[in-house]
């Protein structure tokens, strides 16, 4: 059975990086049949998605944050990783990575990390 | 402000059937499939409907999607207490390239 962990720092100063891992078990990141994305929830707002992508493919982000957002995937730990640049306190929102056979559909979802962007 | 509109909340009596619409444009439900996603806050987000039509096995048929020009629907039938969660639907848009989320519904079982 698929599973997806996000894992990072709960706390993140303005105009700092945040860096958040996706770590999978019960499949691999390699795989071309299926999709990679990462979607967040800021507080009391609906889920925004932030990017698509497969290993060694390619990457899809959300046009409003296109200029700040990398993603990427590490087959030797089985990991998807964000990298959201310059925050301020709009990005703070519950976090989720997930996978899909489709770079607009997902299946599988992580449990979803908070992070708060504050001084 | 979210390009697929929604209604912000819906309700419905325990056995009922409710609808859920998701209304865009030719960019993005005109052009691509329609996405379901029931979600709780704080737990991982559930695909319910993909393809406008197609259930995850697992999902119950008491779901449906349906999808008509630039709009799309979700109906639960035979509503049930465990059913009162958030519904978005999704699309891709191809003018920007990218995956519209709708603003989400609020579903209340009464």
């Amino acid at each position: 059975q698929l599973q997806l962990q996000e894992s990072g720092p709960g706390l993140v100063k303005p105009s700092e990086t945040l860096s958040l891992t996706c770590s999978v078990s019960g499949g691999s990141v390699t795989s071309s049949a299926y999709y990679w994305g990462w979607f967040r929830q800021p507080p009391g707002i609906g889920l925004e998605w932030i990017g698509s992508m497969y290993y060694r493919g390619r990457t899809f982000s959300n046009p409003s944050l296109r200029s700040r957002v990398t993603l990427s995937v590490d087959a030797s730990r089985n990991q998807v990783s964000l990298r959201l640049t310059s925050v301020t306190a709009a990005d703070t929102a519950v976090f989720y990575c997930a996978r899909g056979p489709r770079t607009d559909v997902f299946d599988y979802w992580g449990q979803g990390t908070l992070v708060t962007v504050s001084s | 402000q979210s390009v697929l509109t929604q209604p912000p909340s819906a309700s419905g009596t325990p056995g009922q059937r409710v609808t859920i619409s998701c209304s865009g444009g030719s960019s993005n439900i005109g052009s691509s499939t329609v996405s379901w996603y029931q979600h709780l806050p704080g737990t991982a987000p559930k695909l319910l409907i993909y393809s406008n039509t197609q259930r995850p096995s697992g999902v119950p048929d008491r779901f449906s999607g349906s999808k008509s020009g630039t709009s799309a629907s979700l109906a639960i039938s035979g509503l049930q207490s465990e059913d009162e969660a958030d519904y978005y639907c999704t699309a891709w848009d191809d003018s920007l390239n990218g995956v519209l989320f709708g603003g989400g519904t609020k579903l209340t079982v009464l």
